[in-house]
């Protein structure tokens, strides 16, 4: 079966200091990998998506950049943090085959001080 | 104009009893897809049921069902008999581009919280 990790599962960061989520897809093939962010009290905003290696879509302008080295891997970097930066950050994927069901790692909570 | 519209911040229900919980939507796209995710306090986004745009009938699944009008572009979701563990975020989300849609983007709504009391 499908499994996705991300961590680290919550993060406390200064601002002005880098910043390196992580996100790993075991048991399929070429997924579709997506970076999404959630504030309190809204849904949840895509930031990034993947449809492959070194295939990166960016849906907003912002502080943040993505990466994916790897085929089931998918990395949300930031050189320099800023205070709105803070919050809820979902990986997800996409079988591309089916295309329809996306599914979502545990979270990451980000917490810049 | 939203996407999506959850109209109501939260709701409370009686273990056992049913619940619909409201989305409205909003495309010109023919083809799409509705989802509904569950959100518990641990913060990680559950799937739980699917309804494409020319599927002719209600999707269900397990206690899920999915109460789809398409020409009020509503989709709401019903739990039956609820369950104290139901208590949780609900999240309406719709995919426009129908299936095997590569972009994979989905907007969400606002969210519902589910209370489920004994």
């Amino acid at each position: 079966s499908q499994t996705i990790h991300q961590w680290p599962a919550t993060l406390v960061q200064p601002v002005g200091s880098p910043l390196s989520l992580e996100c790993t897809v075991e048991g399929t093939s070429n997924p579709n990998l997506y970076w999404y962010r959630q504030a309190a009290g809204r849904g949840l905003q895509l930031l990034f998506y993947s449809v492959g290696i070194g295939q990166i879509s960016s849906e907003v302008p912002q502080n943040l950049s993505a990466s994916r080295p790897q085929d089931r891997q998918f990395i949300l970097s930031s050189k320099k943090l800023l205070l709105s930066d803070s919050g809820f950050y979902l990986c997800a994927w996409a079988d591309r085959t089916i295309g329809n069901t996306i599914y979502f790692g545990e979270g990451s909570w980000l917490t810049v001080v | 104009a939203q996407k999506i519209t959850q109209t109501q911040p939260g709701m409370f229900v009686q273990e056992k009893e049913a619940v619909t919980l409201d989305c409205t939507y909003d495309t010109s796209d023919p083809s799409y897809g509705l989802f509904w995710y569950k959100q518990p306090s641990s913060g990680e986004m559950i799937f739980l049921i699917y309804q494409g745009s020319y599927d002719q009938q209600n999707a269900t699944e397990g206690r899920y069902s999915l109460n789809f009008q398409k020409a009020r572009k509503s989709a709401n979701l019903v739990i039956s008999a609820s369950q104290l563990g139901d208590s949780a975020m609900y999240f309406c989300a719709m995919r426009e581009g129908g299936r095997g849609s590569t972009l994979g983007r989905l907007y969400f709504g606002r969210g519902t919280q589910l209370t489920v009391w004994p």
